[in-house]
């Protein structure tokens, strides 16, 4: 039969291509936001995050945005490689109580990088 | 190389039978956190844990499932009995409280029930 599924939005670029995947979260008391890239068969890696007082935040080729005005928060890879092609989260991390800690994902975006 | 250890990697078991996923948490860490993903609902939540106490598992069906720490190196998720609705795959992840906010996945039970 046919099996319905989550249609998680894509993204295909060149390599070489700077790639930037969005994310609406819904929290306004998350204190910590955070990236994880999930390649075939593996568990999801954290790659960055950054902390609800802040803009921006950048590491290796890559840049985590945060606007709390509209709750968006976005990633930038910078030169994307082919290595790069994986499903990539967005997360919230609770603030305090029995939420501390306590990660909660995005659905995810389908990253695809073309040599 | 620290790594979250998970067992086993793959189970396939009949409606009704109890599984257990086993789950190894990286030395000197203590939060584990138990999640399930499919392509129905993404990645879900079930159960966390912190200094082996658990803290939250409104995430995971009570009637079914039940997870814990018996010790500091070993987590446990048991179904059962199991239901096809169950299959998915399973991660564990490990990370240390405080100011930290990396929580280190392992590879993942995938579960097929029958």
């Amino acid at each position: 039969g046919e099996s319905v599924g989550l249609h998680l939005p894509t993204l295909s670029v060149q390599e070489g291509d700077n790639s930037i995947i969005n994310c609406a979260y819904s929290n306004s008391a998350s204190d910590y936001f955070i990236w994880y890239k999930q390649e075939s068969g593996k568990g999801p890696q954290f790659i960055i995050d950054i902390r609800s007082n802040m803009d921006k935040r950048q590491g290796q080729r890559v840049t985590v945005l945060l606007n709390k005005t509209v709750k968006h928060l976005s990633l930038q890879i910078a030169a994307t490689q082919p290595g790069d092609s994986a499903v990539y989260f967005c997360a919230e991390k609770g603030a305090g109580g029995t939420s501390y800690g306590k990660l909660t994902f995005g659905q995810g975006t389908i990253l695809t990088v073309h040599p | 190389d620290a790594r979250v250890t998970q067992t086993p990697r793959d189970k396939v078991t009949e409606m009704g039978q109890e599984v257990t996923m086993r789950c190894q948490p990286i030395l000197g860490h203590n939060t584990v956190f138990w999640y399930r993903q499919t392509m129905m609902q993404g990645l879900e939540l079930l159960a966390y844990f912190r200094n082996r106490a658990p803290l939250d598992d409104s995430g995971m069906p009570k009637d079914r499932f039940s997870a814990e720490m018996p010790d500091a190196t070993l987590a446990t998720l048991k179904i059962q009995p199991s239901e096809p609705r169950d299959s998915a795959v399973y991660f564990c992840a490990s990370g240390a409280s405080g100011s930290k906010n990396e929580q280190f996945f392992g590879p993942g039970t995938r579960l097929t029930v029958l």
